[in-house]
């Protein structure tokens, strides 16, 4: 079974500042997606950033990018410029290629002070 | 378009009460998914459907049920609330999971605004 950690429970960045959000997976499985959800107080999960575990190239998303070692099973993102809207819950997840199974961690609180 | 919708936002049960929530996507995605989300956890699988007239059991399914009559709509059942079940409850959709030629990200879930639901 995967497992998704998110090992720093809260966060704060000033604003315009850079902020690494750290993740780590498990898993035997060679090719899988990873995702990273970000959840405001309204509780809409919204998409930010996805990667496929086949390309070496990290994925970018104007202000976000992601970090991808997959040898060492790491995940983090980073969020660029922060803004007082990039406050929230973050969530990383893991899906097999091919599976249904999305395999949440326990989230990261972020807190960007003005 | 909507994406995916849950009807209702909130509500209050007794514990014994039954009630339905009603997630509905108009991306015509085949797969959907019900999830709940707890304080300090990530989200949870309940039930899931691989397409209509099928479900299957998810990480929690026990205390719901699960019905797929038509593509668009995924319904979740309480058939006797119990306090263990307050929670705030997702609903996701997406394409077939690793479908060739399918579009790019079929692997995406998109999810609804959730639904908030406490039992006394």
């Amino acid at each position: 079974a995967q497992t998704v950690t998110q090992s720093q429970p809260e966060m704060s960045v000033q604003e315009a500042e850079t902020v690494t959000l750290s993740c780590t997976y498990d898993t035997s499985e060679s090719d899988y997606y990873l995702f990273w959800y970000k959840q405001p107080p309204s509780r809409q999960m919204i998409l930010v950033i996805r990667q496929e575990a086949y390309k070496q190239q990290n994925a970018t998303e104007n202000r976000f990018s992601v970090n991808f070692q997959k040898a060492a099973k790491s995940f983090s993102l980073k969020i660029s410029d922060s803004q007082l809207g990039d406050a929230a819950m973050y969530f990383c997840a893991f899906s097999g290629a091919g599976s249904y199974q999305l395999t949440f961690g326990k989230g990261t609180k972020l807190s960007v002070i003005p | 378009n909507a994406g995916v919708t849950q009807t209702p936002k909130f509500r209050v049960l007794k514990t014994g009460q039954s009630m339905t929530l009603l997630c509905a996507q108009d991306m015509n995605h085949e797969y959907m998914y019900w999830y709940r989300q707890d304080p300090g956890m990530g989200l949870r699988l309940i039930h899931y459907s691989v397409g209509e007239g099928t479900t299957a059991k998810g990480e929690v399914p026990d205390g719901y049920n699960v019905s797929r009559l038509k593509k668009q709509n995924f319904l979740l059942g309480l058939e006797s609330a119990a306090p263990s079940q307050t929670s705030v409850y997702f609903c996701a959709s997406s394409y077939e999971p690793g479908l060739a030629g399918g579009p790019g990200g079929t692997d995406t879930q998109y999810f609804g605004p959730g639904t908030r639901l406490t039992v006394l």
